[in-house]
């Protein structure tokens, strides 16, 4: 079956670096999703890339689908403590039942 | 504001419990999922529906079954709990179609003893 990886499975930053999560698939997908999860929280959904070579920014993050639209990417440029969560990438690779395919998260923690 | 409800945030059952987890969404979407998520494993969908009284078989259904009467409610049951269905339990709805995102509920964490 379809399988979605991501890496690293974690990542410890300084407050002001900068920090990179990737998400790489096994099939070709239709369009990937991001989600934020807070330490205690839920998964928040925060972007979805649709199109091959797609890059999307909300504020200091950024989204990118590759072209071949079997990998993507979450940057966040000087990261802040508000940043600390868990990143989610979720995979949908067709079929009549919508469902999504979700990497197993990248912890995020940042040091004030 | 669009919700997802669970209706227990912590749970304490004994092994071999019918265990009854509920969740109600207000936003009229199709689909309903279950997930549980333990440190290391991510998010494992264990049943989805698309339709009143439809339900899939997610990654990990064996030890649970789910019952979807009214579109706005879907209902996990563990049926004989046991110590390896400790975990935590998340709901998440969403409109049918791949261009949809999930809105989860806030969890359930639920301890089998």
């Amino acid at each position: 079956g379809q399988q979605v990886m991501q890496i690293p499975q974690y990542q410890h930053v300084q407050e002001g670096e900068d920090f990179t999560t990737y998400c790489n698939s096994s099939t070709t997908l239709s369009n990937i999703q991001w989600y934020k999860q807070r330490p205690g929280g839920h998964p928040v959904f925060l972007i979805q890339l649709v199109k091959s070579g797609e890059v999307k920014k909300q504020k200091r993050l950024t989204f990118q689908f590759g072209e071949a639209k079997k990998n993507s990417s979450l940057h966040i440029t000087a990261t802040q403590t508000t940043d600390v969560g868990t990143y989610f990438c979720a995979g949908y690779s067709g079929g009549s039942n919508y469902k999504l395919t979700f990497g197993k998260g990248t912890l995020l923690t940042v040091n004030p | 504001d669009v919700k997802v409800t669970q209706s227990s945030r912590y749970l304490v059952k004994r092994t071999g419990e019918k265990v009854f987890l509920e969740c109600v969404q207000d936003m009229d979407h199709e689909n309903m999922f279950w997930y549980r998520q333990d440190p290391g494993l991510g998010l494992r969908l264990i049943y989805f529906s698309y339709d009143v009284k439809m339900k899939e078989k997610g990654d990990i259904p064996e030890g649970y079954s789910v019952s979807r009467e009214k579109k706005e409610r879907f209902s996990l049951i563990l049926e004989s709990a046991s110590t390896n269905q400790t975990s935590m339990y998340l709901c998440a709805s969403s409109l049918l179609g791949p261009n949809y995102g999930y809105t989860f509920g806030s969890g359930t964490r639920l301890t089998v003893v």
